[in-house]
């Protein structure tokens, strides 16, 4: 069954460090996701990305955050100089299409990122 | 603006023992609402989506049903390994398809 793959699992940085969370969406599926989950809160949309640019972004994803469909398979979350408060669970999701109905997101099993 | 509140928090039920956990949802219109399934430390796995009032799915052990105001998930003698965190989540109109989640509700099924 295909699903949504994401590297690496686990991810520790310096403040103030980049990091690039990697996410192999589901092959035949065109729109992308981030979201986060800071440890015992709710899941939080940081943005949605579809032909090459972003459709829809949360008061989250600010001039630190960016994302980039590199190559055919790839999907990728930028932080540019993390904070101590982006330490979170983040995931990733991709859906086939948007239609009259909407299509189900599909989540990978996340990247845990700790700075410190 | 949209609001997703689940309840209860936690519930610890006896193995076979039948419960339902709420999602009440306020959203400007509404475009799907998404129950998933979360394992500690794992990504959220994919059970039903709803569409309207009066919708009802199946699979398994779980039963979702879904009013204007609110969805049940339904479960029906359930065993140890449905043990985990359900979340709801709503799609509204004016969004451009981001999901609105609630706090989830954490279930324990003792054997």
């Amino acid at each position: 069954e295909p699903e949504v793959t994401q590297t690496p699992s686990h991810q520790v940085t310096q403040m103030g460090q980049e990091v690039i969370l990697r996410c192999v969406p589901i092959s035949n599926h065109l729109y992308f996701y981030w979201y986060r989950q800071i440890l015992g809160q709710k899941v939080e949309f940081l943005v949605s990305f579809y032909n090459n640019e972003i459709s829809e972004k949360s008061e989250i994803f600010d001039d630190q955050f960016s994302v980039e469909r590199p190559d055919g398979s790839n999907f990728t979350l930028k932080i540019r100089s993390t904070k101590l408060e982006d330490s979170a669970m983040y995931f990733c999701a991709s859906s086939e299409a948007f239609r009259d109905m909407q299509e189900t997101q599909y989540f990978g099993p996340g990247t845990r990122l700790l700075v410190l | 603006e949209d609001q997703v509140t689940q309840s209860p928090e936690a519930l610890r039920l006896q193995e076979g023992e039948s419960s339902s956990l709420n999602c009440s949802y306020t959203v400007s219109g509404l475009r799907g609402l998404f129950w998933y399934r979360q394992d500690p430390g794992k990504g959220p796995e994919f059970l039903f989506t709803l569409y309207s009032a009066g919708e009802e799915k199946e699979k398994e052990r779980l039963k979702a049903t879904l009013t204007k105001k609110e969805s049940f998930l339904h479960i029906t003698a359930p065993k140890p390994e449905d043990s985990a965190t359900y979340l709801c989540a709503v799609q509204g109109m004016d969004s451009n398809y981001q999901l609105i989640w609630g706090a989830g509700t954490k279930l324990i099924i003792k054997p």
